[in-house]
This record gives structure tokens, C-alpha cells and sequence, in this order.
């Protein structure tokens, strides 16, 4: 299977501690994006990389969010300090890159309790 | 900022019942309109793209079509594997990001 994948796919953790979640991309494909949804909403845009550069984060990004790309391959998004409300799914997603618009795939997503 | 309203909420269908979920937006400088399907605990699956207005995409049962303000996703004779939450979102100016609306629960029943 070549498509988007994440892990792991259920964290539950107390609040306070920190949590790390992994995604890989299309091998493909430059961007690769995170989002968060919680139940009943759409998926909420948190951040973007192309390659390894952070492009654009969501004003709503709390500091306690930091995401990385450090080889323009797999990312990681940390959250430290988690709080009640950081329960959701959060799920990434790749693209192409280049002067059109294309579309994302999204992977199966990890789903976040925070207790 | 951009908006995406998706109506109706959910949406209860028999089977071969057709209909059409809406998708209103008001973006600056649309670059395109995303359909997915998601099914419940999964990641959103990729359905269409549409780019400008009177642009039609078809696959299987669903199609969509898109005008300045709106976009269409008709569902003919659905079945009961149709079943699920389906996004709208939108990419507009110069960012990446996709703008998601909250999306039509659709069941459909035998």
C-alpha cells in the first residue's frame, strides 16, 4: 500500500504529558499537511511543509503544537502539556507541489484522548 | 475568510432514492472545490476536484458540478455502501490549505 500513513492510530494519555504522533507521505509528493477534527466538524488546517520548510501554521496552532519535517520525508507532531480539549483526530495529509492546485490524500488519522 | 456551509446536515435515503447534498462557499479567489467521503474512524477519501464554475466530475453514482457560489454532489440511485460523511472544501488564493465545511451524514437503507 503507497498511500498516507500515520501512528499510531489511538493514543490515550493523562493529561499534562506530551504526546508525538508520526506521519508518512506519498513517497512521491513535497507537501504534506496536518489537520485536527473532532467530532461533528470538518478537518481544521493546524500546518504545512514543502520539503522540509514549514510554510504556513493556523493562527489557532497553541505554542504547545510543533511539528517537524526534518528530512522532507516523514513529520511529526508533538503536543506538549496536553490539555482535555487536544482530544480529536488529527490526520495528515500529502500533495504535490508546483503552480497548480492538487489534491490531498489524507491518512487513516490517530485519535487523541486526553483523560 | 473563507467559508464553506454544507446543507442538509444529515440526509436519510432509501435505496435508488436520489438526491443532491449542497455545498455554499465564499472564498477570495477560488482555486478549487474538493469533494471527499469519509467513513466513520477513517481518514477522508479523495472524490473530485473542480476548478471553475460549470465544471462537471462523474464517478460511479455521485456527481458533482460547481457554479460561482455552490457546488452540487448528485447521489442517483444510491446504495447502501453510500453510506457516509461527505466534505466539501475549498482552496483559495495563494495559500494550500483546504477550507472544510461540516459535512452531509448520508445513510442510506435498504
Amino acid at each position: 500500500d503507497t498511500g498516507v500513513s500515520q501512528d499510531p492510530r489511538h493514543k490515550i494519555t493523562k493529561r499534562g504529558q506530551n504526546v508525538t504522533f508520526r506521519c508518512d507521505p506519498i513517497s512521491e509528493h513535497n507537501r504534506l499537511y496536518w489537520y485536527r477534527q473532532t467530532l461533528g466538524q470538518g478537518p481544521e488546517f493546524l500546518t504545512y511543509f514543502q520539503n522540509e520548510a514549514q510554510l504556513e501554521k493556523s493562527r489557532l496552532l497553541s505554542d504547545r503544537f510543533s511539528a517537524e519535517r526534518p528530512k522532507g520525508s516523514f513529520s511529526t507532531l508533538e503536543i506538549q502539556r496536553t490539555e482535555q480539549g487536544d482530544s480529536a483526530m488529527y490526520l495528515c495529509a500529502s500533495s504535490l507541489a508546483g503552480r497548480g492546485t492538487y489534491e490531498q490524500y489524507f491518512g487513516p488519522g490517530t485519535r487523541l484522548t486526553v483523560t | 475568510e473563507d467559508q464553506v456551509t454544507q446543507s442538509p446536515e444529515a440526509l436519510r435515503l432509501q435505496e435508488g432514492e436520489s438526491s443532491s447534498l449542497n455545498c455554499s462557499y465564499t472564498v477570495s479567489g477560488l482555486r478549487g472545490l474538493f469533494w471527499y467521503r469519509q467513513d466513520p474512524g477513517k481518514g477522508p477519501e479523495f472524490l473530485f476536484t473542480l476548478y471553475s464554475a460549470g465544471e462537471e466530475k462523474e464517478k460511479e453514482r455521485l456527481k458533482a458540478t460547481l457554479t460561482k457560489k455552490e457546488s452540487f454532489l448528485h447521489i442517483t440511485a444510491p446504495k447502501p455502501e453510500d453510506s457516509a460523511t461527505y466534505l466539501c472544501a475549498v482552496q483559495a488564493g495563494g495559500g494550500n490549505k483546504l477550507t472544510f465545511g461540516t459535512g452531509t451524514q448520508l445513510k442510506v437503507e435498504l
